[in-house]
């Protein structure tokens, strides 16, 4: 596996605005994974994209992949203040789950 | 709440201390991992369980032991660390390692100091 970077560094947006996340990785990968983490906690697993998948949403997520460019978008519609986080991507090669995290983009959500 | 649980909460030690960091869950899990995460860093991978077989040591020093007694639980044992090592250690697991993707379930970590 290898090291996503994460673009931008730090975020922040007003309650109800969008947020977009990039990342950008090397190397031909298997699966590219975006997960959060709050101040102090755990990280928590948000999305998982496959390599022959170009979009996928879950609620507010929306990710994209585009494995031509190398890169990933994470959207957030309708940001609220409780999505306050770091977020991470991590882009994975081969057969096995090992992850390398981005240094993340620090997004601040203002009520 | 986690589903994947991790005791203590916060650890202060001295350099000549020897503990002991816990995980565990219940999930049926095969794989566990340990990662280390410093301040405003993003977690670094130190070791992975494959059914309950060291499978990854991502060159971490010795003074690092882990130990998985059975599919549940996993330990990392401490014993003479440097102040550099106070971190987050988190725990996480997933179905297995190396069948395909899939997410990885994290706790919310053991804060470490050392003095």
């Amino acid at each position: 596996s290898q090291q996503g970077e994460e673009d931008p560094q730090a975020l922040s947006i007003q309650e109800g605005e969008n947020a977009t996340m990039n990342c950008s990785y090397k190397t031909s990968i298997n699966n590219l994974q975006w997960y959060r983490q709050n101040s102090g906690r755990g990280l928590v697993h948000l999305i998982l994209i496959r390599s022959n998948e170009r979009e996928k949403h879950s609620g507010r997520l929306r990710v994209t992949l585009d494995t031509s460019k190398k890169s990933s978008s994470l959207l957030i519609t309708a940001s609220r203040a409780a999505d306050t986080a770091s977020y991470f991507c991590a882009p994975v090669g081969g057969a096995t789950n090992k992850l390398i995290f981005g240094t993340g983009t620090l997004l601040a959500v203002q009520p | 709440d986690t589903e994947v649980t991790q005791t203590p909460k916060h650890l202060v030690m001295g350099m000549t201390n020897k503990k002991s960091l816990k995980c565990e869950q219940h999930m049926g899990h095969r794989a566990m991992y340990w990662y280390k995460q410093k301040a405003k860093k993003p977690p670094e991978l130190m070791f992975v369980y494959s059914y309950e077989k060291l499978s990854i040591n991502e060159s971490v020093p010795s003074r690092f032991s882990p130990e998985c007694p059975n599919s549940s639980l996993l330990n990392l044992h401490l014993h003479a660390l440097q102040p550099e090592d106070s971190a987050l250690y988190l725990c996480a697991s997933s179905q297995v390692m190396f069948r395909g993707p899939q997410p990885q379930h994290f706790g919310d970590g053991t804060r470490l100091s050392i003095l």
